[in-house]
């Protein structure tokens, strides 16, 4: 059974710009978690998506956004970069039913703004 | 207060010991309780889950919860150079939310 994957695997920006991060969940998976990894705030939820409805919520500014397409796969999206955005971005996916299930790591996205 | 709290470290075990890393959680509705590894620059893994009290065995790792103190624990016997990494203690609540610590380095000494 495949992993999760992300893509791309790093990406370098600069201040001002936009960027799409993408996430293909564990198939039969239909929740996708998103994550911002840094060395001095560690592991910050983003959001959740399940069905493609935007479950849970974060506390991030609206600069970061997401969606789930039908087939689970699901993006994020970060407008006007700033330096502080700079970080790993992970997606998990889980089937996202009951409290038995658990959640599995893409290998990430490494995004550095210059 | 933090939802989920771990000791930073580094905590430092010779070969061949039982490492014990520890993380305590601040709400009493948190359902399920899991252990995450994560080597540097790579991403978290998951090792164990844990959702009744009591202890879990898989291999050299035993997971420990004890929900009536809001405590979970992660024994790693026979430690390993290999096992040398941060571990993430993260638990579960409604609607699929999860929340981490800020992770255990460990170091494991040849």
């Amino acid at each position: 059974k495949a992993g999760v994957t992300q893509t791309p695997r790093y990406l370098i920006k600069t201040r001002g710009q936009q960027v799409t991060l993408s996430c293909s969940p564990i198939s039969g998976h239909r929740s996708v978690s998103w994550y911002q990894q840094t060395p001095g705030q560690g592991l910050q939820f983003l959001f959740e998506y399940f069905s493609e409805t935007q479950r849970n919520k974060g506390n991030f500014p609206g600069r970061f956004s997401g969606r789930q397409f039908s087939n689970s796969r699901s993006e994020m999206n970060v407008s006007t970069l700033e330096l502080g955005d700079s970080a790993l971005y992970l997606c998990a996916s889980s089937n996202g039913l009951g409290p038995l299930n658990e959640q599995f790591f893409g290998p990430g996205t490494r995004l550095t703004v210059l | 207060q933090k939802e989920v709290e771990q000791n930073s470290g580094p905590l430092s075990v010779p070969e061949g010991a039982i490492a014990s890393l520890n993380c305590t959680y601040s709400d009493r509705v948190s359902q399920s309780f899991f252990w995450y590894r994560q080597y540097s620059g790579k991403s978290p893994e998951l090792i164990m889950s844990i959702y009744s009290n009591g202890d879990k065995e898989d291999g050299r790792f035993t997971a420990q919860l004890n929900k009536a103190s809001q405590y979970v624990s992660l024994l790693i016997r026979d430690s390993q150079p290999s096992d040398s990494a941060t571990y993430l203690c993260a638990v579960k609540r409604d609607f699929n939310k999860f929340y981490f610590g800020s992770g255990t380095k460990l170091n494991v000494k040849p």
